[in-house]
């Protein structure tokens, strides 16, 4: 079956590092993919997705490529901020999928110290 | 426009009792969805639907009814809770299933059973 795994967390960086957070996957067919964030305390929200192979998702200044040939779409900054603390998801919506069915990967704490 | 929202927030139940957790989305979205969030383990989908009156079950439904006799509530059931039930549960609606189509989240309900 589909499945999504994301790099063991959690992540702690200093403000204005460079992020890199990998994820990789298993789908049949043509899976669209995504990013989300979720702050603390609050739900799930949409960073950026990519919907077919060598799209670059782009938002608030993160980036990620879906690569198909590495089945990979890792999350990139490349200078954080306090406020981009949160816990990030890759996910992905197989192909085809009649329902939009998202699968998630476990989820990188990611904490950005001053 | 308060997108979606759930209710409650947050609820303690004894092993055995039930309760109905409740979602509402005012973006005449057809899609609607019910997930759970474990730690280390993502998201993962209890139930789903696709329009007014159906429901289908996603890949951790045992344990929990769903109803959708409007289209803009969304409710999930346990009938008998169990300590294994203990989760932050998110619903999430979307218009569509296609790559363009985002699924929008609630804020959450913390649910305990001691």
């Amino acid at each position: 079956g589909d499945s999504v795994t994301q790099m063991e967390g959690p992540v702690t960086l200093s403000e204005e590092a460079f992020l890199t957070i990998n994820c990789t996957y298993t789908a049949t067919g043509y899976p669209s993919l995504f990013w989300y964030v979720q702050y603390p305390g609050e739900g799930l929200q949409l960073l950026l997705k990519a919907t077919k192979a060598d799209d670059k998702g782009s938002n608030k200044g993160f980036e990620a490529t879906y690569r198909k040939e590495t089945t990979s779409f890792h999350l990139e900054k490349g200078s954080v901020q306090v406020s981009d603390s949160a816990v990030y998801f890759c996910a992905l919506r197989a192909g085809g999928t009649s329902y939009g069915k998202l699968t998630f990967g476990q989820g990188t704490i990611l904490t950005v110290h001053p | 426009n308060a997108g979606v929202t759930q209710t409650p927030k947050f609820r303690v139940l004894k092993t055995g009792q039930s309760m109905t957790l409740l979602c509402a989305q005012d973006m005449n979205h057809e899609y609607m969805y019910w997930y759970r969030q474990d730690p280390g383990m993502g998201l993962r989908l209890i139930h789903y639907s696709v329009g007014e009156g159906t429901t289908a079950k996603g890949e951790v439904p045992d344990g929990y009814n769903v109803s959708r006799l409007k289209k803009q509530n969304f409710l999930l059931g346990l009938e008998s809770a169990a300590p294994s039930q203990t989760s932050v549960y998110f619903c999430a609606s979307s218009y569509g299933t296609g790559g363009t189509y985002e699924q929008y989240f609630g804020p959450g309900t913390r649910l305990t059973v001691t």
